[in-house]
């Protein structure tokens, strides 16, 4: 079974201080990965996918970076948070056959003060 | 770009009554896929329901929705609504060979006894 792992659980952040969020998932080989941020009462926000190791690409800027350095692993990080970065952020997979349905993360919990 | 539009943000109904979501869609591509996906409080986002297929009824845990590519329609629909029905209904839409994921707004489902 696949399992998804997010890291922290929730953070607090001074603004203009770095962040690093991980996703791991596994049980699954070469997934489509995906970054999503939901701002409190707010929509869901695609802000990255990548399908290899290596490649990520950007739906919306946000001043923030993403990046796959390993099969089963997606990194979202900045160099500066801002007060909009608050918020729950999630990792998703997807599965590629015909199922086609994105399996969310736990989360994390972002407050940028 | 793509756009999905849900016009309620809250709905809030008796337990029993019968529950619709309104889902929109805007897309210059003739085969998207719609997603209904269901968030309670605390949790992470999950598939509720989904189509590629015009005028087909998909269902699932007594939710059910139909495709009408005539309309841009995805609308969520339940006989009779549940307390524990009360959480975060997203639509949302992918094209095929696409790898973005376009979120409605949401709508809040408060389920009343």
């Amino acid at each position: 079974a696949q399992t998804i792992h997010q890291w922290p659980v929730a953070e607090i952040k001074a603004v203009g201080s770095p962040l690093s969020l991980g996703c791991t998932i596994k049980g699954k080989s070469s997934p489509n990965l995906y970054w999503y941020w939901q701002a409190t009462g707010g929509t869901l926000q695609q802000l990255f996918y990548s399908i290899t190791v290596g490649q990520v690409e950007s739906v919306v800027q946000l001043n923030l970076s993403a990046s796959r350095p390993k099969d089963d692993q997606f990194i979202l990080s900045t160099e500066k948070l801002l007060l909009s970065h608050s918020g729950f952020y999630l990792c998703a997979w997807r599965r590629t056959d015909n199922q086609d349905t994105q399996y969310f993360g736990p989360g994390t919990r972002l407050l940028v003060l | 770009g793509d756009s999905v539009t849900q016009t309620e943000g809250l709905v809030t109904l008796t337990e029993g009554l019968p529950v619709m979501l309104n889902c929109t869609y805007q897309t210059i591509y003739s085969n998207p896929f719609l997603f209904w996906y269901v968030q309670h409080l605390n949790e992470s986002p999950r598939l509720l329901l989904k189509s590629f297929t015009d005028n087909k009824r998909t269902e699932h845990q007594g939710f059910h929705a139909t495709l009408h590519k005539s309309s841009s329609s995805f609308h969520l629909q339940k006989s009779s609504a549940q307390l524990s029905d009360s959480a975060l209904y997203y639509c949302a839409l992918r094209n095929t060979g696409n790898y973005k994921y376009v979120f409605g707004a949401g709508t809040r489902l408060k389920v009343i006894a």
